[in-house]
């Protein structure tokens, strides 16, 4: 398995632009999270799916933020519209099974809004 | 999910163990200790997890205190590659979230 697969990998865009970062997990996982990660706040968990289903979404910074789990294979993290503080490196990790699995981290997109 | 506590940053010399320390006073019977790390622009790795007791894998050791509240994870000869951000992370077996705190800088030096 290619591990889990994050598209794309750097995005620039404009304030107020609408930004969708993308994941595949690795098949056969169930759990999904998705991470910010600043210098200032460190890595943070935003939201998690557990057979695409969100369970706790407590991160999620504001309802410019939102996220959606169509399928098993496929995530999506969409910002709207983005904002300067919004830039980050945005993880999105899964991992098979419930409690003790161990999570498999994808290699992060690096978002900059201007 | 308990809270813990881990030296900002440490240093080790090439080919030396190093003994990365994490205390969570407050873990319950049900939770485990999971040990990350993250090199440099990547995403998380996993490296070892244990509930009560001491473990060893191909990447490390993790030595856990009879009372629970404290480990150390044990790099037995550690390289410059092993040079990241170690999170020591509390979990319980009934939730999926990882909650990372701050973690342990350590640098390797030849």
């Amino acid at each position: 398995d290619a591990g889990v697969i994050q598209s794309p990998r750097h995005e620039v865009t404009e304030m107020g632009q609408e930004v969708t970062l993308r994941c595949k997990p690795i098949s056969g996982h169930n759990s999904l999270f998705w991470y910010r990660q600043t210098m200032m706040r460190g890595l943070e968990l935003l939201i998690y799916f557990n057979n695409n289903v969100p369970i706790d979404d407590s991160g999620m910074p504001e309802d410019r933020f939102s996220a959606k789990m169509p399928n098993a294979s496929f995530s999506t993290l969409k910002i709207q519209p983005s904002e300067p503080r919004d830039s980050a490196v945005y993880f999105c990790a899964s991992n098979p099974t419930g409690g003790r699995a161990e999570a498999f981290f994808g290699q992060g997109t690096r978002l900059t809004v201007v | 999910d308990a809270k813990t506590t881990q030296p900002t940053s440490m240093d080790c010399a090439e080919g030396r163990a190093a003994n990365l320390p994490c205390n969570h006073s407050t873990i319950s019977g049900n939770e485990y200790v999971y040990w990350y790390r993250q090199i440099h622009s990547q995403g998380p790795q996993y490296i070892i997890h244990g509930l009560k007791n001491n473990e060893t894998n191909e990447m490390a050791s993790l030595i856990i205190t009879e009372d629970r509240k404290s480990s150390t994870l044990i790099l037995p000869h550690a390289t410059l590659r092993d040079t990241a951000v170690y999170y020591c992370i509390v979990r319980t077996v009934n939730t999926d979230k990882l909650i990372f705190g701050t973690g342990t800088r350590l640098q390797v030096f030849p």
